[in-house]
């Protein structure tokens, strides 16, 4: 069972910035946080992940509270291709033994123009 | 850099067959996943190899799915006989490590008559 609490769906304007939401209350010390996402017909796409400290890439930012209950994956500017389900895993990091991804619901975010 | 290569993209095959599903993945990754997505139960993975040894096939709904990796480059996912309610689009995924970030093929869409 999923060990996160996501919205089933936002909207976002194009060009604007999408804030999607997470909440991991039961997260451990040692589990990381990560983000991947499926635009339809598509399979899933790793987009971030972190542990305790905000991190950035090419596609997205990630903010985990500093009690790392809750984090905020973002699109900078959405565009039209953002439109997709995006879903937030816990789960061990790099390095660590684990299971594989469980995937929850999702988000769908639906960018329009 | 070839992605993870998934054949054949769509089958539709009547209910008794056996139907083969095949994987690449990317080449270097330890690490071969299969998922089953459907509308009804999500995203699930089914099993998953390490250096080409089944680690978890918890997931594998029964003994009419069997899935076999002769070698680091290739793996297959079998249904014998299929039924209507296998239908689903199967992915498979790889990854370096088991915790690192896992890459997706575009899925093979089944649907069983």
């Amino acid at each position: 069972d999923a060990k996160t609490t996501q919205p089933t769906s936002m909207d976002c304007a194009e060009g604007r910035a999408a804030n999607l939401p997470c909440n991991h209350s039961t997260i451990s010390g040692n589990e990381y946080v990560y983000w991947y996402r499926q635009i339809h017909s598509q399979g899933p796409q790793y987009i971030i992940h972190g542990l305790k400290n905000n991190e950035t890439n090419e596609m997205a930012s990630l903010i985990i509270t500093e009690d790392r209950k809750s984090s905020t994956l973002i699109l900078p500017h959405a565009t039209l291709r953002d439109t997709a389900v995006y879903y937030c895993i816990v789960r061990g990091g790099p390095g660590q033994a684990g299971t594989a991804l469980i995937f929850g619901k999702g988000t769908t975010l639906s960018v329009s123009s | 850099d070839a992605g993870v290569i998934q054949s054949p993209r769509h089958e539709v095959t009547e209910m008794g067959q056996e139907v083969t599903l095949r994987c690449k993945p990317i080449s270097g990754h330890d690490y071969l996943f299969w998922y089953r997505q459907t509308m009804m139960r999500g995203l699930e993975l089914l099993i998953y190899f390490n250096n080409n040894v089944p680690i978890d096939d918890s997931g594998m709904p029964e003994d009419r799915f069997s899935a076999k990796m002769p070698n680091a480059s290739f793996s297959t996912l079998k249904i014998q006989p299929s039924e209507p309610r296998d239908s689903a689009v199967y992915f498979c995924a790889s990854s370096f490590r088991i915790n690192q970030p896992q890459h997706f093929g575009d899925g093979t869409r089944l649907s069983i008559l």
